[in-house]
Protein backbone atom coordinates (compact mmCIF):
# COMPACT_ATOMS: atom_id res chain seq x y z
CA UNK A 1 0.00 0.00 0.00
CA UNK A 2 1.36 3.34 -0.72
CA UNK A 3 1.52 5.74 2.14
CA UNK A 4 3.34 8.27 4.35
CA UNK A 5 4.45 6.77 7.47
CA UNK A 6 5.49 8.69 11.00
CA UNK A 7 6.86 7.50 14.19
CA UNK A 8 6.29 7.89 16.54
CA UNK A 9 2.56 9.16 16.95
CA UNK A 10 2.17 10.72 19.99
CA UNK A 11 5.28 12.20 22.11
CA UNK A 12 5.70 13.70 25.55
CA UNK A 13 8.93 15.08 26.43
CA UNK A 14 10.77 17.65 28.32
CA UNK A 15 11.95 20.84 27.12
CA UNK A 16 15.96 20.45 25.82
CA UNK A 17 15.35 16.79 25.37
CA UNK A 18 16.61 16.17 22.01
CA UNK A 19 14.28 13.99 19.51
CA UNK A 20 13.50 13.13 16.20
CA UNK A 21 10.06 12.05 13.98
CA UNK A 22 10.82 10.07 11.65
CA UNK A 23 8.89 10.19 8.44
CA UNK A 24 8.97 7.30 5.71
CA UNK A 25 7.23 7.23 2.19
CA UNK A 26 7.39 4.32 -0.59
CA UNK A 27 6.24 5.65 -3.10
CA UNK A 28 9.62 6.65 -4.74
CA UNK A 29 8.42 10.84 -4.17
CA UNK A 30 11.41 12.83 -4.58
CA UNK A 31 9.83 15.52 -2.77
CA UNK A 32 8.99 15.83 1.03
CA UNK A 33 7.57 18.29 3.77
CA UNK A 34 7.20 18.43 7.27
CA UNK A 35 4.02 20.69 8.69
CA UNK A 36 2.95 21.88 11.90
CA UNK A 37 -1.01 22.43 12.81
CA UNK A 38 -1.74 24.96 16.05
CA UNK A 39 -4.98 26.25 16.56
CA UNK A 40 -6.12 29.40 14.89
CA UNK A 41 -2.41 29.29 12.61
CA UNK A 42 -4.07 26.06 10.77
CA UNK A 43 -1.22 24.12 8.66
CA UNK A 44 2.68 25.71 8.22
CA UNK A 45 5.66 24.48 6.28
CA UNK A 46 8.68 23.80 8.60
CA UNK A 47 11.21 22.61 5.70
CA UNK A 48 11.21 20.53 2.64
CA UNK A 49 13.49 18.33 0.22
CA UNK A 50 13.29 18.35 -3.75
CA UNK A 51 15.80 15.66 -3.34
CA UNK A 52 18.18 13.31 -1.46
CA UNK A 53 20.97 16.09 0.12
CA UNK A 54 18.23 19.03 -1.18
CA UNK A 55 16.86 20.80 2.09
CA UNK A 56 15.29 24.30 1.93
CA UNK A 57 13.14 26.23 4.92
CA UNK A 58 9.51 26.37 5.24
CA UNK A 59 7.68 29.53 6.55
CA UNK A 60 8.50 28.66 10.13
CA UNK A 61 12.30 26.37 9.85
CA UNK A 62 13.41 27.76 13.70
CA UNK A 63 14.27 24.86 15.90
CA UNK A 64 13.74 22.72 13.48
CA UNK A 65 16.57 20.44 11.58
CA UNK A 66 16.43 17.78 8.97
CA UNK A 67 18.23 15.90 6.69
CA UNK A 68 17.28 13.75 3.74
CA UNK A 69 20.31 11.24 3.62
CA UNK A 70 17.65 8.27 1.69
CA UNK A 71 15.13 9.42 -0.78
CA UNK A 72 12.94 7.26 1.14
CA UNK A 73 13.13 8.94 4.76
CA UNK A 74 12.92 12.71 6.10
CA UNK A 75 13.65 13.02 9.66
CA UNK A 76 12.56 15.61 11.29
CA UNK A 77 14.71 16.81 14.22
CA UNK A 78 14.74 19.18 17.47
CA UNK A 79 17.40 19.77 18.61
CA UNK A 80 16.33 21.93 22.18
CA UNK A 81 12.42 21.28 22.04
CA UNK A 82 10.35 24.04 23.60
CA UNK A 83 6.83 24.62 24.96
CA UNK A 84 5.93 26.58 21.67
CA UNK A 85 6.85 23.74 19.93
CA UNK A 86 3.86 21.33 20.89
CA UNK A 87 1.73 21.31 18.13
CA UNK A 88 0.41 18.32 15.71
CA UNK A 89 3.05 17.37 13.18
CA UNK A 90 2.79 16.27 9.24
CA UNK A 91 4.90 14.33 6.92
CA UNK A 92 4.02 14.96 3.12
CA UNK A 93 5.71 13.80 0.24
CA UNK A 94 4.85 14.07 -3.84
CA UNK A 95 6.51 13.13 -7.16
CA UNK A 96 8.29 15.47 -9.12
CA UNK A 97 8.05 16.33 -12.85
CA UNK A 98 5.52 18.22 -12.99
CA UNK A 99 2.72 20.92 -11.31
CA UNK A 100 0.15 18.68 -11.40
CA UNK A 101 1.07 16.18 -8.37
CA UNK A 102 -0.70 15.67 -5.54
CA UNK A 103 0.89 16.05 -1.97
CA UNK A 104 0.44 12.45 0.31
CA UNK A 105 0.28 13.29 4.21
CA UNK A 106 1.14 10.79 6.78
CA UNK A 107 -0.95 10.50 9.97
CA UNK A 108 0.60 13.13 12.36
CA UNK A 109 2.62 13.04 15.08
CA UNK A 110 1.08 15.06 18.18
CA UNK A 111 3.96 16.38 20.34
CA UNK A 112 3.49 17.55 23.60
CA UNK A 113 7.04 19.61 25.29
CA UNK A 114 6.36 20.20 28.90
CA UNK B 1 3.46 37.20 1.35
CA UNK B 2 0.35 33.85 -0.24
CA UNK B 3 -2.21 34.42 2.18
CA UNK B 4 -5.33 31.86 1.90
CA UNK B 5 -8.49 32.56 3.46
CA UNK B 6 -11.50 29.99 3.90
CA UNK B 7 -14.67 31.19 4.52
CA UNK B 8 -17.33 29.87 6.21
CA UNK B 9 -15.01 29.05 9.12
CA UNK B 10 -17.66 26.16 10.28
CA UNK B 11 -21.12 25.68 8.56
CA UNK B 12 -23.86 23.18 9.86
CA UNK B 13 -25.99 21.74 7.25
CA UNK B 14 -29.02 19.02 7.26
CA UNK B 15 -28.38 15.82 5.31
CA UNK B 16 -29.06 16.33 1.41
CA UNK B 17 -28.29 19.92 1.03
CA UNK B 18 -26.21 21.13 -1.42
CA UNK B 19 -23.42 23.50 -0.16
CA UNK B 20 -20.42 25.59 -1.31
CA UNK B 21 -16.95 26.18 0.49
CA UNK B 22 -15.11 28.83 -0.28
CA UNK B 23 -11.56 29.41 -0.62
CA UNK B 24 -9.42 32.67 -1.45
CA UNK B 25 -5.48 33.33 -2.17
CA UNK B 26 -3.97 37.24 -2.23
CA UNK B 27 -1.60 35.80 -4.56
CA UNK B 28 -2.17 34.29 -8.29
CA UNK B 29 0.97 33.33 -9.28
CA UNK B 30 0.47 29.60 -8.09
CA UNK B 31 1.15 26.50 -9.52
CA UNK B 32 -1.99 24.90 -8.54
CA UNK B 33 -4.73 24.42 -5.80
CA UNK B 34 -5.54 21.38 -3.74
CA UNK B 35 -8.73 20.38 -1.61
CA UNK B 36 -7.86 18.29 1.71
CA UNK B 37 -10.43 16.46 4.36
CA UNK B 38 -9.40 16.29 7.70
CA UNK B 39 -11.29 14.04 10.28
CA UNK B 40 -10.42 14.74 13.97
CA UNK B 41 -6.44 13.59 15.12
CA UNK B 42 -6.45 12.13 11.82
CA UNK B 43 -4.29 13.01 8.50
CA UNK B 44 -5.27 15.00 5.39
CA UNK B 45 -6.69 13.17 2.71
CA UNK B 46 -6.45 14.59 -0.68
CA UNK B 47 -9.84 15.32 -2.68
CA UNK B 48 -9.27 17.41 -5.64
CA UNK B 49 -6.46 19.06 -7.17
CA UNK B 50 -6.52 22.32 -10.10
CA UNK B 51 -3.79 22.42 -11.92
CA UNK B 52 -3.06 27.01 -12.61
CA UNK B 53 -4.55 26.32 -16.20
CA UNK B 54 -7.51 24.46 -15.39
CA UNK B 55 -10.83 25.74 -14.72
CA UNK B 56 -12.53 22.56 -12.33
CA UNK B 57 -12.35 19.65 -11.27
CA UNK B 58 -14.52 16.82 -10.56
CA UNK B 59 -14.68 13.54 -8.38
CA UNK B 60 -18.20 11.77 -7.23
CA UNK B 61 -19.94 14.37 -5.54
CA UNK B 62 -17.66 17.11 -4.90
CA UNK B 63 -16.77 20.02 -7.84
CA UNK B 64 -14.01 22.28 -7.28
CA UNK B 65 -13.52 25.00 -9.44
CA UNK B 66 -10.76 27.97 -9.82
CA UNK B 67 -10.29 31.35 -11.05
CA UNK B 68 -6.76 32.52 -10.51
CA UNK B 69 -7.31 35.83 -11.65
CA UNK B 70 -9.69 36.29 -9.11
CA UNK B 71 -7.76 34.35 -6.46
CA UNK B 72 -10.50 32.08 -5.80
CA UNK B 73 -11.89 28.63 -5.29
CA UNK B 74 -15.40 26.83 -4.51
CA UNK B 75 -15.67 23.44 -3.49
CA UNK B 76 -19.09 21.90 -4.22
CA UNK B 77 -20.12 19.32 -2.45
CA UNK B 78 -23.84 17.71 -3.70
CA UNK B 79 -26.34 15.80 -1.77
CA UNK B 80 -24.30 15.93 1.41
CA UNK B 81 -23.60 12.89 4.02
CA UNK B 82 -23.35 12.68 7.61
CA UNK B 83 -20.22 10.65 6.30
CA UNK B 84 -18.80 13.77 4.68
CA UNK B 85 -18.69 16.01 8.36
CA UNK B 86 -14.82 16.87 8.75
CA UNK B 87 -12.98 20.15 8.11
CA UNK B 88 -12.13 21.22 4.34
CA UNK B 89 -8.83 22.65 4.04
CA UNK B 90 -7.22 24.07 0.45
CA UNK B 91 -3.87 24.75 -0.24
CA UNK B 92 -1.91 26.31 -3.02
CA UNK B 93 1.36 25.69 -4.18
CA UNK B 94 3.90 28.06 -5.24
CA UNK B 95 7.51 27.98 -6.15
CA UNK B 96 9.58 25.10 -5.14
CA UNK B 97 7.31 23.12 -2.89
CA UNK B 98 6.16 25.51 -1.03
CA UNK B 99 2.50 25.16 0.02
CA UNK B 100 -0.23 27.49 1.60
CA UNK B 101 -2.97 26.40 3.34
CA UNK B 102 -6.07 27.65 4.16
CA UNK B 103 -7.35 28.20 8.29
CA UNK B 104 -10.24 25.25 6.81
CA UNK B 105 -13.90 25.06 6.90
CA UNK B 106 -15.45 22.90 9.73
CA UNK B 107 -18.51 20.90 8.19
CA UNK B 108 -21.16 19.04 10.17
CA UNK B 109 -23.78 17.04 8.02
CA UNK B 110 -26.57 16.56 10.38
CA UNK B 111 -28.65 13.18 9.76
Amino acid sequence: EAQVTQNPRYLITVTGKKLTVTCSQNMNHEYMSWYRQDPGLGLRQIYYSMNVEVTDKGDVPEGYKVSRKEKRNFPLILESPSPNQTSLYFCASRPSGGRGYEQYFGPGTRLTVT
Amino acid sequence: KQEVTQIPAALSVPEGENLVLNCSFTDSAIYNLQWFRQDPGKGLTSLLLIQSSQREQTSGRLNASLDKSSGRSTLYIAASQPGDSATYLCAVRRAGNMLTFGGGTRLMVKP
